[in-house]
């Protein structure tokens, strides 16, 4: 059974860091992977998905790659904002027709 | 891009009474919806599959005559909370995923039921 942890749980930096968070999962055949963006009381918006054949994904701010062998994914956040604080999900399938299997998140406050 | 609309986006009812909570997808039909569960500081846990015309297929340990679901639809699926209990008081999010695309899958606002 396909299990998602991230690191940390939580983190609080001041405005303006470079961040990491990280994301591992116990079985590498996956189809994609996924990072999420939850704020509070709210849904989720898909920030960057990478395939499995691929190893980074880029968006303005937000870089994510994968190392499907080792079963690691990281999104970097660049000069983080305090618009950037909200709950961050990783997420796996493991084909297109499965659902995604969420890690617990991580919660991002970046103080002004 | 693609929306799916979920409604309500908060409910308070009474411990016996059912909730019926709506995921529409509006531009693009949704083959396939997803229902999750989320308890506070949780992860989104999988409740249940739902392909339109067909039954719904439910993760272990959700009970089926409890959350009724119908997908009668290529845009429409609902989750029926029935009997609600304040155990039952979470969020519950849907995503659909369009039809003949087998990738990204997009989410509901998701709603938030508390039981009296």
């Amino acid at each position: 059974k396909q299990e998602v942890t991230q690191i940390p749980a939580a983190l609080s930096v001041p405005e303006g860091e470079n961040l990491v968070l990280n994301c591992s999962f116990t079985d590498s055949a996956i189809y994609n992977l996924q990072w999420f963006r939850q704020d509070p009381g709210k849904g989720l918006t898909s920030l960057l998905l990478i395939q499995s054949s691929q190893r980074e994904q880029t968006s303005g701010r937000l870089n994510a790659s994968l190392d499907k062998s080792s079963g690691r994914s990281t999104l970097y956040i660049a000069a983080s904002q305090p618009g950037d604080s909200a709950t961050y999900l990783c997420a796996v399938s493991h084909s297109g027709n499965t659902p995604l299997v969420f890690g617990k998140g991580t919660r991002l406050s970046v103080i002004a | 891009g693609a929306v799916v609309s979920q409604h309500p986006s908060w409910v308070i009812c009474k411990s016996g009474t059912s909730v019926k909570i709506e995921c529409r997808s509006l531009d693009f039909q949704a083959t396939t919806m997803f229902w999750y569960r989320q308890f506070p500081k949780q992860s989104l846990m999988l409740m249940a599959t739902s392909n339109e015309g067909s039954k719904a297929t439910y993760e272990q340990g959700v009970e089926k005559d409890k959350f009724l679901i119908n997908h009668a639809s290529l845009t429409l699926s609902t989750l029926t909370v029935t009997s609600a209990h304040p155990e039952d008081s979470s969020f519950y999010i849907c995503s659909a995923r369009e039809q003949g695309a087998m990738e990204k899958l997009f989410f509901g606002s998701g709603t938030q039921l508390s039981v009296l």
